[in-house]
């Protein structure tokens, strides 16, 4: 166990919908990544909060959003879902911002289907 | 931008034996990291072990090695006394070394089976 959590682990939704998923970091870890697997992407970043505010973006769509709370947790909205959107949806957790090539510490995921 | 190159889809290795996973990148950087990551069937990511570009001395933990050649680029993961356990997908990933952002660049993934 990473000591990361992610809320649901399971989710299916419909085209067109919209879903939030929830990530809450390793205690004491002040940095928050996403990432999405899928079949033909493979492992791709997404995006990078450290403390509140936003670090680094990476392949993520404009349909897709994030925010890190003062608590720390962080959110992964995912809206005008599309078929290609099916994947697991990883957060990871690190102690600062990154720049000492911190280890990245990964949740179970979000598998996320879009029917 | 950087890029990671796992050669090798699949692989199998017979219980105790010793089994070498390749990976390649290519970057323009003098300082960075380098990761391999365990996905076992339950999805989960595992770090197995890092490696920083500027020691030239390969990483160990346990029965993991790494042979890290700067110039060629190449940064292998060597697994042995393989055990069932070990049944897994395993990636190796990249992470430059500054603060702009500390993402991980991921190779394809190599499938490691290990048989009794």
């Amino acid at each position: 166990d990473s000591g990361v959590t992610q809320t649901p682990k399971h989710l299916i939704t419909a085209t067109g919908q919209r879903v939030t998923l929830r990530c809450s970091p390793r205690s004491g870890d002040l940095s928050v990544y996403w990432y999405q697997q899928s079949l033909d992407q493979g492992l791709q970043f997404l995006i990078h909060y450290y403390n509140g505010e936003e670090r680094a973006k990476g392949n993520i769509l404009e349909r897709f959003s994030a925010q890190q709370f003062p608590d720390l947790h962080s959110e992964l909205n995912l809206s005008s879902l599309e078929l290609g959107d099916s994947a697991l949806y990883f957060c990871a957790s690190s102690k600062r911002s990154g720049g000492a090539g911190e280890t990245q510490y990964f949740g179970p995921g979000t598998r996320l289907l879009v029917l | 931008a950087q890029t990671v190159t796992q050669s090798q889809p699949e692989m199998s290795v017979q219980e105790a034996e010793t089994v070498t996973l390749s990976c390649t990148y290519d970057t323009s950087e003098n300082n960075y990291y380098l990761f391999w990551y365990k996905q076992p069937p339950s999805r989960q990511m595992i770090l197995v072990i890092r490696q920083e570009a500027y020691k030239q001395q390969n990483a160990t933990e346990n029965r993991f090695s790494v042979n890290f050649q700067k110039a060629a680029k190449s940064f292998s993961l060597k697994i042995s006394d393989s055990q069932l356990g070990d049944t897994a997908m395993y990636f190796c990933a990249f992470m430059r070394a500054n603060n702009a952002g500390n993402m991980l660049t991921f190779g394809g993934g190599t499938r490691l089976m290990v048989k009794p």
